[in-house]
């Protein structure tokens, strides 16, 4: 799975939108971006993924690069409980031989300022 | 709510002991995995069941084991406790066996001392 890079923290204003990058310059090309969040202690909750099209669910938006080397995860609204943080992994999607974990890296605290 | 559910969510036990953590999948999910999650080393991914058989396998030592029922229900056995076996267990599920989203549970705190 290819390697993501994430800023370590990073503050966003409450009622704000949030934008938080992540670079994975060596991604192939049935590598999937994947955004997970940890909030406390709590176990990782699922945001969402996208292959090369910017995708949008009711919690966040994903936007991809056209040559898919970075990504930006987008919460267009964030409130207190927002601070968490955030994981973007890249991992092949369905295939015959498995890739069945998650790469977690180290992740960006994102911290909502009231 | 993921729909994964885990017990206990808190375990105290000391060196030596042997414990063992539940997981339940989301309904109709035939994957479980399990992940630990320490100050040190951070989230890493120990095992994984499709279906009651092993399908993958990470950074899981020999002391500890996994298995997977019949109802799709997953245990993680930990022997031989040790103080840097602290951490949180976390369960996820998924659809397949590969590829899919995985849902995680609420995890098991484990502290030994």
């Amino acid at each position: 799975d290819a390697k993501t890079t994430q800023p370590t923290s990073m503050d966003c204003a409450e009622g704000r939108a949030a934008n938080l990058p992540c670079n994975h310059s060596t991604i192939s090309g049935n590598e999937y971006v994947y955004w997970y969040r940890q909030i406390h202690s709590q176990g990782p909750q699922y945001i969402i993924h996208g292959l090369k099209n910017n995708e949008t669910n009711e919690m966040a938006s994903l936007i991809i690069t056209e040559d898919r080397k970075s990504s930006t995860l987008i919460l267009p609204h964030a409130t207190l409980r927002d601070t968490a943080v955030y994981y973007c992994i890249v991992r092949v999607g369905l295939s015959n031989f498995g890739n069945e974990k998650l790469t977690f890296g180290t992740g960006t605290r994102l911290t909502i300022i009231p | 709510d993921s729909g994964v559910t885990q017990t206990p969510k808190h375990l105290i036990t000391a060196t030596g002991q042997r414990v063992t953590l539940r997981c339940s999948p989301r309904s109709g999910d035939l994957s479980v995995y399990w992940y630990q999650q320490s100050l040190d080393q951070g989230l890493q991914f120990l095992i994984q069941y499709y279906n009651g058989e092993e399908r993958a396998k990470g950074n899981i030592l020999e002391r500890f084991s996994a298995q997977q029922f019949p109802d799709l229900h997953s245990e993680l056995n930990l022997s031989s406790l040790e103080l840097g076996d602290s951490a949180l267990y976390f369960c996820a599920s998924s659809v397949g066996w590969t590829g899919e989203t995985q849902y995680f549970g609420p995890g098991t705190r484990l502290l030994v001392l």
